[in-house]
């Protein structure tokens, strides 16, 4: 299994701009998660999703979309790029509902906005 | 509010000794607590998962420790070696409608071994 993988690796935006962050899971996992992670801090949950077809808000979601429609994909879209959303991007899965749920991360994306 | 905290931000010591790494949460009521570890500009490795149900997990030099009615959790790392250094990250699931299984996590604490 590839577990969770991340594209691309680095991007570079100018303000304005958007993009679309991909994440696929090959683990038939049902939850899927997206967390930034800030310099020096902690991740912070943006969206998740519990199946295809079905998202919710995380801790701090504004500027970004997300869609599931797919068990495997869990792209995040981000509209009118920021400053403030410089960062890393990582996304996770994990299949809720078995006795151990352990989370499994991507490499991550590390974001730049200029 | 949920919260995980982890003290000390940094921590450096010389090679060989045995250290803990230190978290707390503020809710006793978890589904787990997880462990990771994250070298510069790299994602994050799982190293421990405690099952709200358990105290205590162990893989080779590591060991983590859960004591809910005290929301907290320590990990345990003997004979430290400087390929020990990193971030280290607790993260929490705590219980409750609309969590989602989502990770809350601390700040970390950066382990620094030297040789």
């Amino acid at each position: 299994n590839a577990g969770v993988t991340q594209t691309p690796k680095f991007r570079i935006l100018k303000i304005g701009q958007s993009m679309t962050l991909q994440c696929t899971q090959d683990m038939n996992h049902n939850y899927m998660y997206w967390y930034r992670q800030d310099p020096g801090m902690g991740l912070k949950l943006i969206y998740y999703s519990v199946g295809a077809g079905i998202t919710d808000k995380g801790e701090v979601p504004n500027g970004y979309n997300v869609s599931r429609s797919t068990t495997e994909d869990f792209p995040l879209r981000l509209e009118l790029a920021a400053p403030s959303q410089t960062s890393v991007y990582f996304c996770a899965s994990t299949y809720l509902g078995a006795p151990y749920n352990e989370q499994f991360f991507g490499p991550g994306t590390r974001l730049t906005v200029l | 509010k949920q919260e995980v905290t982890q003290i000390p931000a940094a921590l450096s010591v010389p090679e060989g000794e045995n250290l803990v790494l230190n978290c707390s949460f503020t809710d006793s009521a978890i589904y787990n607590l997880q462990w990771f570890r994250q070298d510069p500009g790299k994602g994050l490795t799982s190293l421990l998962l405690i099952q709200s149900s358990q105290r205590e997990q162990t893989s080779g030099r590591l060991n983590a420790s859960l004591d809910k009615s005290s929301g907290r959790s320590t990990l345990y790392i003997a004979a430290s070696q400087p390929g020990d250094s990193a971030t280290y990250l607790c993260a929490v699931v705590f219980l409750g409608k609309g969590q989602g299984g989502k990770l809350i996590f601390g700040q970390g604490t950066e382990l620094s071994v030297k040789p």
